[in-house]
């Protein structure tokens, strides 16, 4: 059974890059799937941020797609995600997700328990 | 980008009630609509996928309905274990993916 862990600094200052890994186990990167982050601010509904395929293809949210960069590195099953320009608004859970491979987009089967990510000076 | 709503935002309700929660999609998705649920604390879990297609170790009282623009969670008897917020999510393409607003169910 795939099991998904977010790691990364929990309090990030405004301005800054916050850099979160996404380590798989149980299944294999490189056998398929696309790998995502989706985020959630305290209290509120969920974002999806970006995926990537384990190809190297990457897909963004228009509305972050200048300030985020994802990553894979499959010899070590775990992919990543940058997001620049940090502000009190990034504030909120970031989970990392296995996104279903389809004729569309993806649905996300699995999911990390989630790393609470504080923006503040 | 397409944009999902949800209705009610809350719904109250009781051990056995029948619960119906609406999505709708600002344009046609098909059939490519999630449900999740939401338990406070914790990571969303996939119920239903490609609308009406039930995940693997769901309940069987868990149902999805529903193509284009409508789509319909219903739930045919509430369970203690089922008060939580739900999201659907819309997945028509790879650099669109939007999620509703949530649907809190809560106790009566």
């Amino acid at each position: 059974q795939v099991q998904l862990q977010e790691s990364g600094p929990g309090l990030v200052k405004p301005s800054e890059t916050q850099s979160l890994t996404c380590g798989v186990s149980g299944y294999s990167i490189s056998s398929g799937y696309y790998w995502g982050w989706i985020r959630q601010p305290p209290g509120k509904g969920l974002e999806w941020i970006a995926s990537i395929h384990h190809s190297g293809k990457t897909y963004y949210n228009p509305s972050l797609k200048s300030r985020v960069a994802i990553s894979v590195d499959a010899s070590k099953n775990q992919f990543s995600l940058k997001l620049s320009s940090m502000s009190a608004a990034d504030t909120a859970v970031y989970y990392c997700a296995r996104q279903a491979e389809g004729d569309a987009g993806g649905f996300f089967d699995s999911w990390g328990q989630g790393t609470l990510v504080t923006v503040s000076s | 980008d397409i944009q999902m709503t949800q209705s009610p935002s809350t719904l109250s309700a009781s051990v056995g009630d029948r619960v119906i929660i609406t999505c709708r999609a600002s344009q046609s998705i098909k059939s490519w609509l999630a449900w999740y649920q939401q338990k406070p604390g914790k990571a969303p879990n996939l119920l239903i996928y490609k609308a009406s297609s039930l995940q693997s170790g769901v309940p069987s009282r868990f149902s999805g309905s529903g193509s284009g623009t409508e789509f319909t969670l219903t739930i045919s008897s509430l369970q203690p274990d089922d008060f939580a917020t739900y999201y659907c999510q819309q997945y028509s393409s790879y650099s669109g993916v939007t999620f509703g607003p949530g649907t809190k169910v809560d106790i009566k």
